[in-house]
């Protein structure tokens, strides 16, 4: 079945700096790769998501990048603030297109 | 309503007793999932149901949890005779139809206890 590897599980950055997460998936057939925004005691929250036919996708500090023939994505935020301290997930179609496949997180820590 | 709603919010039970979970997923959504989410860890599926098809139990961990769901409404997760291993977070997610690429929304889950 779909496997998502996730790096790095934890990640600290100044405010203004940037942060990039990325994912390897193993289905070829996965064709829809969201990003989820988790806040401790809550449930996660979609920030952006791409599909296989495009390659790279923006909103506003956020953009994710496609690379179908090597199975990989990445997530950027660009001028970090605080308020992005959280823990980010990515995650795949699983083969039978019934749900998505998760990595296992990224905690990230944004310090001003 | 406007989100998916899950009670209770926390539960705390006895090893050895069973427990329901419920969610309501968002109006007019057909597909429906839980996951499981144990403390620092990433999201596990569990279930998927899709209007009255046949769900995709491939998730479920043993056959102490199982699911129901009616149609296109409530859906209730029970765990049998609960283990310390099953205490995390249980998380449930719907959206608007099935197939690949539609978004999913998650509740704000349901922290499982047991002691």
């Amino acid at each position: 079945g779909e496997n998502v590897e996730q790096h790095p599980s934890t990640l600290s950055v100044q405010e203004g700096d940037s942060a990039v997460i990325k994912c390897t998936y193993s289905d070829s057939a996965s064709n829809y790769f969201p990003w989820y925004k988790q806040e401790l005691g809550k449930g996660p929250q979609l920030i952006i998501d791409i599909r296989s036919n495009v390659g790279e996708k923006k909103d506003q500090r956020i953009a994710v990048t496609l690379n179908k023939t090597a199975k990989h994505f990445s997530l950027h935020i660009t001028e970090t603030q605080p308020e992005d301290s959280a823990v980010y997930f990515c995650a795949a179609t699983n083969q039978a297109g019934t749900a998505l496949i998760f990595g296992k997180g990224t905690t990230l820590s944004v310090s001003s | 309503g406007a989100g998916v709603s899950q009670s209770p919010s926390n539960k705390v039970t006895e090893k050895g007793k069973d427990v329901e979970l419920r969610c309501d997923p968002i109006s007019g959504h057909t597909a429906l999932y839980w996951y499981r989410q144990r403390l620092g860890q990433g999201l596990e599926f569990l279930i998927y149901f899709q209007g009255n098809s046949a769900p995709d139990k491939s998730g479920l961990p043993s056959d102490r949890f199982s699911a129901e769901r009616t149609g296109e409404s409530v859906s209730t997760l029970t765990i049998q005779r609960t283990q310390q291993e099953d205490s995390a977070v249980y998380l449930c997610a719907s959206s608007s139809s099935r197939g690949r690429g539609n978004t999913i929304y998650f509740g704000e889950g349901s922290w499982l206890t047991v002691v």
